[in-house]
C-alpha cells in the first residue's frame, strides 16, 4: 500500500538560512512525487514534482527537492528562506503504474514552515 | 483565466441537515476531485470522478456522495450532517495522467476550500 510520511509537524528556520522540509514514501513500483504548498485560507498550490531523471528537482518560488530511491525520501529544500515561505507544506506521492489512477494519490498530514525575520 | 471555484466558503449548518457544497472548475479538466482536510490528517479523499456520469468512492466516502451531471461541476452532498463532518472541503480537478512518463502526470489545481461547521 501506498503511503507518505512528513516525520516533523513544524520546522522553524530564520530568514536567509537554508531550510529542509523531509518527506518519506512507500509505494509497489517507481513513485510520481510532488510538494504541494497552503497559505492560510487558501487551496493547495503545486510547487515540484518528481518523474523520473535528475534526482534534483527545481520547481516554484526557488524551491528543490531530491529524490533520493535508496532512502525512499523527497525532502524540499531551499538555499535561502524567506519570510514569505512560511506557509504549510505537503508531500504526496502516486504509484506510476495505472493508467489515470490519479485517485491512488496519498498525501503527507503537512509541515508548518515558520520562517523568523 | 481557468479557475476552480467553490461555494460557500463557510457554512454552519445542523445535525441531520443536509448540506450541497458547489465545486466548478472551468479547466475543463476530465478528472475531478474532494478532499477534506483535518489536524494531524492532511487530506483525505472523499470522492472521485473521471468523467460525466462516472463518481468514485474514496477512503473517507461514508456520509457523502457526488453526482457529475456535466465536465464541468462535481456537487459534494452530505445527506444528513453529522459534527464528524465539521471539517474543511477542497475540490480539485486535474487532466488523466498519460501513459508517457513524459506527459501529464496529473497535477492536481485546488480550490480556495469550503469551511463547514456542523452544530
Amino acid at each position: 500500500a501506498q503511503s507518505v510520511a512528513q516525520p516533523e509537524d513544524q520546522v522553524n528556520v530564520a530568514e536567509g538560512n537554508p531550510l529542509t522540509v523531509k518527506c518519506t514514501y512507500s509505494v509497489s513500483g517507481n513513485p510520481y512525487l510532488f510538494w504541494y504548498v497552503q497559505y492560510p485560507n487558501r487551496g493547495l498550490q503545486f510547487l515540484l514534482k518528481y518523474i523520473t531523471g535528475d534526482n534534483l528537482v527545481k520547481g516554484s518560488y526557488g524551491f528543490e527537492a531530491e529524490f533520493n530511491k535508496s532512502q525512499t525520501s523527497f525532502h524540499l529544500k531551499k538555499p535561502s528562506a524567506l519570510v514569505s515561505d512560511s506557509a504549510l507544506y505537503f508531500c504526496a506521492v502516486r504509484d506510476m503504474f495505472g493508467y489515470s489512477s490519479a485517485s491512488k494519490i496519498i498525501f503527507g498530514s503537512g509541515t508548518r514552515l515558520s520562517i523568523r525575520p | 483565466d481557468a479557475e476552480i471555484t467553490q461555494s460557500p466558503r463557510h457554512k454552519i449548518t445542523e445535525t441531520g441537515r443536509q448540506v450541497t457544497l458547489a465545486c466548478h472548475q472551468t479547466w475543463n479538466h476530465n478528472n475531478m476531485f474532494w478532499y477534506r482536510q483535518d489536524l494531524g490528517h492532511g487530506l483525505r479523499l472523499i470522492h472521485y470522478s473521471y468523467g460525466v456520469h462516472d463518481t468514485n468512492k474514496g477512503e473517507v466516502s461514508d456520509g457523502y456522495s457526488v453526482s457529475r451531471s456535466n465536465t464541468e461541476d462535481l456537487p459534494l452532498t452530505l445527506e444528513s450532517a453529522a459534527s464528524s463532518q465539521t471539517s474543511v472541503y477542497f475540490c480539485a480537478s486535474s487532466e488523466p495522467e498519460t501513459s508517457d512518463s513524459l506527459g501529464n502526470t496529473g497535477e492536481l489545481f485546488f480550490g480556495e476550500g469550503s469551511r463547514l461547521t456542523v452544530l
